[in-house]
């Protein structure tokens, strides 16, 4: 069973601060990895992608894959009230596109 | 910015009724999927769809599931009898594949479908 494992929250962080959300995975196979925010009564909007060990950084925003620990993180920078969603990791387990999704960790952004 | 577009954003239906959920994926993209999402719980693949056949499907995607492209911008799930349980929203998604295969897949707002 591939599964995909977050914390369900919710997170509270100040704005401002770093929020830090983390995602694991089972399948030591795959290759691709996603981070979706959702808001309540919304659908997946797409934050960053990231295939390759390491951080890749798009504005406030950094993803980071270690494949060995089969862990994926997302940091959100400078987090503001707009940012209070539901983060969703998900992995791609194979070339036919199948996602796979975490339950999803819910982000508070107090004032 | 081009957009995945669903219609209806919310469908009613009688227990054991026949339901069409419709979707336009971005125009130059080529996979297509649909996913579900029960109130509360994990966003669930249901459907892969790629040169006009399904490339994949879950456990979920029983004979009471179909899905076609019946022209060149639409593509439909069908429900044919329809559950209590399959009340839900339905989000269809499509991705533009890299040479390696399937990409980021972008979704559409969703289809809240409930049966009564």
């Amino acid at each position: 069973q591939k599964e995909v494992e977050q914390n369900s929250g919710p997170l509270s962080v100040p704005e401002g601060a770093i929020a830090s959300l983390n995602c694991t995975y089972s399948d030591r196979g795959s290759q691709s990895f996603f981070w979706y925010r959702q808001y309540s009564g919304k659908s997946p909007e797409l934050i960053m992608f990231i295939y390759s060990n390491g951080d890749k950084e798009d504005g406030r925003f950094t993803a980071q894959l270690n494949k060995a620990s089969q862990y994926v993180s997302l940091l959100i920078r400078d987090s503001q009230p707009s940012d209070s969603a539901t983060y969703l990791c998900a992995v791609l387990y194979n070339q036919g596109g199948k996602l796979i999704f975490g339950q999803g960790t819910e982000l508070s952004v107090k004032p | 910015e081009p957009e995945v577009t669903q219609t209806p954003s919310h469908q009613v239906t009688q227990m054991g009724q026949e339901v069409i959920l419709r979707c336009v994926p971005i125009s130059n993209h080529l996979y297509f999927y649909w996913y579900r999402q029960i109130l509360g719980q994990k966003v669930e693949f249901l459907v892969s769809f790629y040169n006009n056949e399904i490339s994949e499907k879950s456990e979920i995607f029983d004979d009471q599931f179909s899905v076609e492209r019946p022209d060149g911008s639409n593509f439909t799930l069908k429900i044919r009898s329809t559950k209590l349980e399959d009340s839900a929203m339905y989000f269809c998604a499509s991705s533009e594949p890299r040479l390696s295969g399937a990409d980021t897949q972008y979704f559409g707002p969703g289809t809240r479908l409930t049966v009564l």
